[in-house]
């Protein structure tokens, strides 16, 4: 079964630091783009990071620029997200989405379940 | 970069024909043809309902439909089922440096 399972949420103080992980199965972790997409309570969807199959790029929203790192490791089927001085407005529920392949461009067709950071003192 | 403009509400009857639109700009929805749609249940998390404007992924009924024209892109869900009420989300590429932008979101209801 093709599968996302987010870990790692929780609750911190504004300013502290969390490491998020996605654990991947059921397909070539290796062949895919990956992005994390969060959620505030009552909000909508964000994009805010993505990554290539390989690792070698990365883009980030302006809202996390400088703050949060995207990263993955293929021999693990993993991928992370790095998020430090967290500011109260970065709570939300984060969740790991595959982008797509074959003739689907540019679409997230899994998701993990998502995993909830509250960052509150 | 903002956020695509959906309406905040939508609502029909079982039976009936709702559509959903999402208004971007000329560097997002109106310059490339990767527009997707997301069904959101409360709790749950989002599930690919159409793609590359106007796919259906496997086991996605054909109710739903997508289009586009200009700027905006529109979800349509023909035959309404109770089953259908949940958020929905629209999504564009918008190029390689803000990447996807996410429409604002509109709940669905059936009547």
């Amino acid at each position: 079964e093709v599968q996302l399972v987010e870990s790692g949420g929780g609750l911190v103080q504004p300013g502290g630091s969390l490491r998020l992980s996605c654990a991947a199965s059921g397909f070539t972790f290796s062949s895919y783009e990956m992005n994390w997409v969060r959620q505030a309570p009552g909000k909508g969807l964000e994009w805010v990071l993505y990554i290539s199959g390989s690792g070698s790029t990365m883009y980030y929203a302006d809202s996390v620029k400088g703050r949060f790192t995207i990263s993955r490791d293929n021999a693990k089927n993993s991928l992370y997200l790095q998020m430090n001085s967290l500011r109260a407005e970065d709570t939300a529920v984060y969740y790991c989405a595959r982008v797509c392949s074959g003739d689907c461009f540019d679409a997230f067709d899994i998701w993990g379940q998502g995993t909830m950071v509250t960052v509150s003192s | 970069q903002s956020a695509l403009t959906q309406p905040r509400s939508v609502s029909g009857s079982p039976g009936q024909s709702v559509t959903i639109s999402c208004t971007g700009t000329s560097s997002d929805v109106g310059g490339y043809n990767y527009v997707s749609w997301y069904q959101q249940h409360p709790g749950k998390a989002p599930k690919l309902m159409i793609f590359d404007v106007n796919k259906r992924p496997s086991g996605v009924p054909d109710r739903f439909s997508g289009s586009k024209s200009g700027n905006t892109a529109s979800l349509t869900i023909s035959g309404l089922q109770a089953e259908d009420e949940a958020d929905y989300y629209c999504c564009s590429y918008a190029g390689s440096y803000t990447h996807y932008v996410f429409g604002t979101g509109t709940k669905v209801t059936v009547l």
